[in-house]
């Protein structure tokens, strides 16, 4: 079974530029998250998605920071424009619903964005 | 609030002998305990999980960890070291409503031969 998958693996701008990133959960996964991973630092939770509803959007910069997650499958994470400190990696995941039996997250393995 | 805190940034081991990687949490209510790897250009991968049955948690590769109430911690450890060990590790606790993960800041393993 394929795991999540996330495109692209890389990507560098200039900064102002816009980006996007791409990922696709695993199979029958309505959860899906967005993560932030600054270099030597753990995830961050971004953006939370059950089907394709925000439940948990708090920690998202809505000012250049958007996410869609169209019929509740594959999910996009934009940032329009971008600036230096947007260089990270940016992490998806799936999982069943909370509380549900067994619900581990399961995490693609990331777009490494730099931006000059 | 959750929180993690990872004592080490970097530990450093020879081959075949222990690992000890050390967490302390903080819970307003009982915790569940997470410890996830990251290899270079990998995905994070769940090594295991505490959800209030048994203390001691056995994990995959060897690894396992015992929650310790009173102690506030959750330090991972495994017999003897393997060179594939070398990795990010990063102890996690989970909001209990939403299951949100709150990572620590991650602990580097070095795997000397």
């Amino acid at each position: 079974e394929a795991g999540v998958v996330q495109s692209p693996r890389y990507k560098i701008i200039e900064k102002k530029q816009p980006v996007a990133f791409w990922c696709n959960p695993i199979s029958g996964h309505n959860t899906l998250y967005w993560y932030l991973q600054n270099l030597g630092q753990g995830p961050e939770l971004l953006i939370r998605y059950e089907n394709e509803e925000a439940v948990d959007d708090s920690q998202l910069p809505k000012d250049r920071f958007s996410a869609e997650r169209l019929k509740g499958v594959d999910s996009t994470l934009k940032i329009q424009p971008a600036e230096l400190g947007d260089s990270a990696v940016y992490l998806c995941a799936s999982s069943t619903p909370p509380g549900t039996r067994n619900n581990e997250q399961f995490f693609g393995p990331g777009t490494r964005l730099t931006v000059l | 609030a959750q929180s993690v805190t990872q004592l080490d940034s970097h530990v450093s081991v020879s081959e075949g002998t222990p690992v000890l990687l050390r967490c302390n949490y903080s819970s307003s209510y009982s915790p569940s305990l997470f410890w996830y790897v990251q290899h270079p250009n990998k995905g994070l991968q769940l090594l295991l999980k505490y959800t209030s049955a048994a203390t001691l948690v056995k994990g995959i590769n060897g690894f396992e960890a015992e929650f310790k109430k009173s102690e506030t911690s959750f330090h991972l450890t495994k017999p003897s070291a393997h060179m594939s060990d070398a990795a990010e590790y990063f102890c996690v606790v989970s909001d209990g409503n939403t299951d949100k993960l709150i990572f620590g800041t991650g602990t580097r393993l070095q795997v000397f031969p």
